[in-house]
């Protein structure tokens, strides 16, 4: 059990333009959901908290108004990048954890390139 | 806010012999500390994790110790093979709020056969 998907996997866009990513818990409900960076050979950098059915928090120095995240359910998370720029090419992970746990399990990733 | 250290960085072992990673945390209220194996360009996979009312846990190959007074926690990989070869990544978390985890910066185990 606690399975979570990303999709897609990896994707490529035009500088400009805006990238969706999902993130599904396949067999547990997640009260809260956290997305990740991740630079080569780096560890990873929280960049937000987002609980089911309201706002996300997000970590100091990130832009809200550039990376949107939505939690509507129990098992869906999407993180839109929006206006995407050459900079913003990363692997995005994400986790989910349950209610009433602290443990965290992660999503396969996706590797996102701005031309 | 919480800080924590890893090392080594670096790790080379040959097959079959142990392995250990070991973490420091800042935090005294850090309750949990879950280690993590990440693969080349996948996520992060929980491993094994530990929380501060025990001292000790192991599952298999795998143990991981935890002394609260010096606020350290190791991993220990036993008889390691090549597919241990990986990414390890100790995280710490104080349970309050969001549990939001604080990870080290990572130990690249290389498992030479």
């Amino acid at each position: 059990g606690a399975v979570v998907s990303q999709h897609p996997s990896w994707v490529i866009c035009k500088s400009g333009t805006s990238v969706k990513i999902e993130c599904r818990s396949l067999d547990f409900q997640a009260t809260t959901m956290f997305w990740y960076r991740q630079f080569p050979k780096q560890s990873l950098m929280l960049m937000a908290t987002s609980n089911e059915g309201s706002k996300a928090t997000y970590e100091q120095g990130v832009e809200k108004d550039k990376f949107l995240i939505n939690h509507a359910s129990l098992t869906l998370s999407t993180l839109t990048v929006t206006s995407a720029h050459p900079e913003d090419s990363s692997f995005y992970i994400c986790s989910a954890s349950r209610d009433t746990t602290d443990t965290q399990y992660f999503g396969p990733g996706t590797r996102l390139t701005v031309l | 806010g919480e800080n924590v250290e890893q090392h080594p960085s670096t790790l080379s072992v040959q097959e079959g012999d142990s392995a250990v990673i070991k973490c420091t945390y800042s935090d005294s209220a850090s309750n949990y500390f879950p280690w993590y194996k990440q693969e080349l360009g996948k996520g992060p996979q929980l491993i094994i994790d530990i929380r501060s009312n025990v001292g000790e846990k192991k599952d298999q190959r795998i143990a991981v110790t935890l002394n609260k007074t010096a606020k350290h926690f190791s991993l220990h990989i036993t008889e390691t093979q090549p597919e241990d070869s990986a990414v390890y990544f100790c995280a710490a978390s104080n349970g309050a709020g969001s549990y939001q985890l604080t990870f080290g910066k990572g130990t690249k185990l290389s498992v030479i056969p």
